[in-house]
């Protein structure tokens, strides 16, 4: 089993909508998990970080962490043209502490 | 402005022919990070480094090779024993060495073609 794992997608969301992301994991003590945005043909880029159980918003962007059911999810209001782009979750392997591990992303598109 | 510069943009590479990928950061951070993604891929750890003078293999270590002598530069070579090298590499960086409750910054990646 993935220590990270994301649905591939593409996931299709009309504009506006809310756009739903999952993530599991397979580490139970993880702490910490992070959203990155990746851009087609660009790097990733830090959208959130989640450190504890429960919801953390930020403008339209809201993540939640669920360490009971081993999961972490970003939820996305208002969804924009301008947020078609492929979302990495990442959290501490349980392999190494030292280093994060990076789902394989889930491919959003918001239609017009 | 601080931040992580990778160089060149773009790196042919001829068979037989090792290069070298630069990573350099003014954020101050101990921890430096190698990735590679290929197309419609995640991204795949090659080496990282907590500390100066000291890295690790990452999952995909054969072919490549880095240094870690000054805490601002983390350069990856590419050798020829890497066949199948036409990827993005992505370097990043972290805040503390050893704690992965600390986000990584990525630079904006180095795109490596076969000639």
């Amino acid at each position: 089993q993935k220590e990270v794992e994301q649905n591939s997608g593409p996931l299709s969301v009309p504009e506006g909508a809310i756009a739903s992301l999952n993530c599991t994991y397979s580490d139970r003590v993880s702490q910490s998990f992070f959203w990155y945005r990746q851009y087609s043909g660009k790097s990733p880029e830090l959208i959130m970080s989640i450190y504890s159980n429960g919801d953390k918003e930020d403008g339209r962007f809201t993540a939640q962490l669920n360490k009971a059911s081993q999961y972490v999810s970003l939820l996305i209001r208002d969804s924009q043209p301008s947020d078609s782009a492929t979302y990495l979750c990442a959290g501490p392997g349980y392999s190494s502490a030292s280093k994060i591990i990076f789902g394989s992303g889930t491919r959003l598109s918001i239609r017009p | 402005d601080g931040g992580i510069t990778q160089s060149p943009k773009y790196l042919f590479r001829k068979e037989g022919q090792n290069v070298t990928l630069s990573c350099e950061q003014n954020l101050n951070h101990d921890a430096m990070y190698w990735y590679r993604q290929d197309p419609g891929q995640g991204l795949r750890l090659i080496y990282y480094s907590q500390i100066v003078n000291d890295f690790q293999k990452g999952d995909i270590a054969e072919g490549y090779s880095v240094s870690r002598e000054k805490k601002e530069s983390f350069p990856l070579t590419v050798t020829s024993a890497q066949k199948n090298p036409t990827a993005f590499y992505l370097c990043a960086s972290s805040i503390g060495g050893g704690h992965s409750n600390q986000p990584q910054h990525f630079g904006d990646g180095t795109r490596l073609s076969i000639l």
